[in-house]
């Protein structure tokens, strides 16, 4: 597609419950990247893929956090068990990253309400 | 330990008036710096990117963005603010395969 696609835009899940987010990165995309933004804070590193390998996943904040590219191309974040703490809007970013192009185009994010 | 600092939470400018974001980082060598802007509902959008070269970079919407290296700076500009300018901002800096975002800066635009 033209742009990096999530979906669903907006979830809200009851306390306990296990979600999955989409994304969609622009075609050919090689580089991953999921963020999470808590109100009124900046984006917070979580994970990094390249193609299927997720080489980086230092940022995830707790075993309960499990993502997957594994065709290198759509990826899932899971979020087991949920937790109110884990409200954030989680955005997802990919990157040509083959020296001719450089930057990361964001998706708009998915809004994850815990209640 | 890799930071970026924005130091600005939250400016307000009148429409037409210049405006001025501030950036720095923590970091030994030139990292590639990056400004992004976020509309309410919205991504986030590149503005302008720098890697290396001529120190003043140009980006969309009329924004700029000078890095000066003795000040661990790249604060962005724009000399002419519209309505439409109005929303958050974030500074990056790739330190490799990790990206780190700064706080964000609110902008606000008077009438």
């Amino acid at each position: 597609g033209a742009g990096v696609s999530q979906s669903p835009r907006y979830k809200v899940a009851k306390r306990g419950q296990d979600v999955a987010l989409r994304c969609d990165p622009i075609s050919g995309h090689v580089s991953l990247f999921w963020y999470q933004q808590a109100l009124g804070q900046g984006p917070e590193f979580l994970t990094y893929f390249q193609n299927e390998a997720q080489l980086d996943k230092s940022g995830l904040p707790s075993d309960r956090f499990f993502a997957e590219r594994p065709e290198g191309s759509v990826s899932t974040l899971k979020i087991q068990r949920t937790q109110q703490e884990d409200s954030a809007v989680y955005l997802c970013a990919s990157s040509l990253t083959d020296g001719e192009d450089y930057g990361y185009t964001f998706g708009s994010g998915t809004r994850l309400t815990v209640v | 330990a890799q930071s970026v600092t924005q130091p600005d939470i939250h400016i307000t400018v009148s429409e037409g008036a210049s405006l001025e974001l501030r950036c720095n980082y923590s970091y030994g060598a030139t990292p590639y710096l990056f400004w992004y802007v976020q509309s309410p509902g919205q991504g986030l959008q590149l503005l302008l990117k720098y890697f290396s070269g001529d120190t003043l970079v140009q980006g969309i919407k009329g924004f700029e963005a000078e890095f000066k290296r003795s000040q661990s700076s790249f604060n962005l500009r724009k000399p002419s603010v519209h309505w439409s300018d109005a929303a958050e901002y974030f500074c990056a800096v790739d330190y490799g395969q990790n990206f780190v975002f700064g706080p964000g800066t609110r902008l606000s635009v008077l009438p």
